[in-house]
């Protein structure tokens, strides 16, 4: 497999579930990103692993957790969600130090919150 | 604040060409990135624009304007499968990267 993957691509939960997101990158890469896409909105950015270390949360509400093994393995770990929450969540990487810190996309999970 | 402001949707002609703009203000300017995204999909890099000027990559091209804080992304030859949103992305000074909220581009036969 190549470039970034995030499993599933499709989830519909209802809001006492509790879901995680998987993002896996194989582009040797050494940070990781979780974004949340609504329809006609900038991308917002959730959360940034550097070196496996979190450096950035933008004030996310506390329902929605991360979670950095390595650095090529990122979770988003959900509960007791809202259905505002209902979005696109987009995993990317980047290789930091380069000259153009680069964000390469995975495809996403349309998550669907009941 | 921070902004970024581009066309929400916009329409051309199969073998036209289409010129998407982008403004910014931000916080200090560390380059400029264009993305090109279709329905459903990851976003994907098309170009990254640091200095003044143009900076052409096959049917694209991408042209940046620091002192005016502007950008537009050039399609030439358009094709079907162009349709898409195009998402432009300013590094600020703290290298954070600020979004626009992307322009979707309708090719018409």
């Amino acid at each position: 497999e190549t470039g970034v993957t995030q499993t599933p691509r499709h989830l519909v939960m209802g809001m006492t579930n509790k879901k995680s997101l998987k993002c896996e990158q194989h582009l040797g890469h050494n940070a990781m990103y979780w974004y949340k896409q609504s329809a006609k909105k900038p991308l917002e950015l959730m959360f940034v692993y550097n070196f496996k270390e979190q450096t950035e949360n933008n004030s996310v509400p506390s329902r929605f957790s991360p979670e950095c093994p390595n650095s090529s393995h990122l979770f988003l770990h959900l509960h007791t969600l809202q259905p505002e929450d209902s979005a696109l969540y987009l995993c990317a990487s980047s290789q930091l130090s380069s000259d153009t810190d680069t964000q390469y996309f995975g495809p996403g999970t349309r998550l669907t919150v009941l | 604040g921070q902004n970024i402001d581009q066309p929400t949707e916009m329409t051309a002609t199969e073998g036209a060409i289409v010129q998407i703009n982008c403004t910014y203000q931000t916080s200090g300017f560390n380059g400029l990135f264009w993305y090109q995204q279709h329905a459903g999909e990851a976003p994907t890099f098309l170009s990254y624009n640091v200095l003044d000027g143009l900076e052409e990559k096959g049917r694209f091209s991408s042209f940046l304007s620091r002192s005016k804080g502007y950008s537009y992304l050039l399609l030439k030859e358009l094709q079907m499968k162009d349709s898409a949103s195009y998402l432009c992305a300013v590094w600020d000074s703290n290298y954070q990267l600020i979004w626009g909220a992307g322009t979707k581009l309708i090719i018409k036969p």
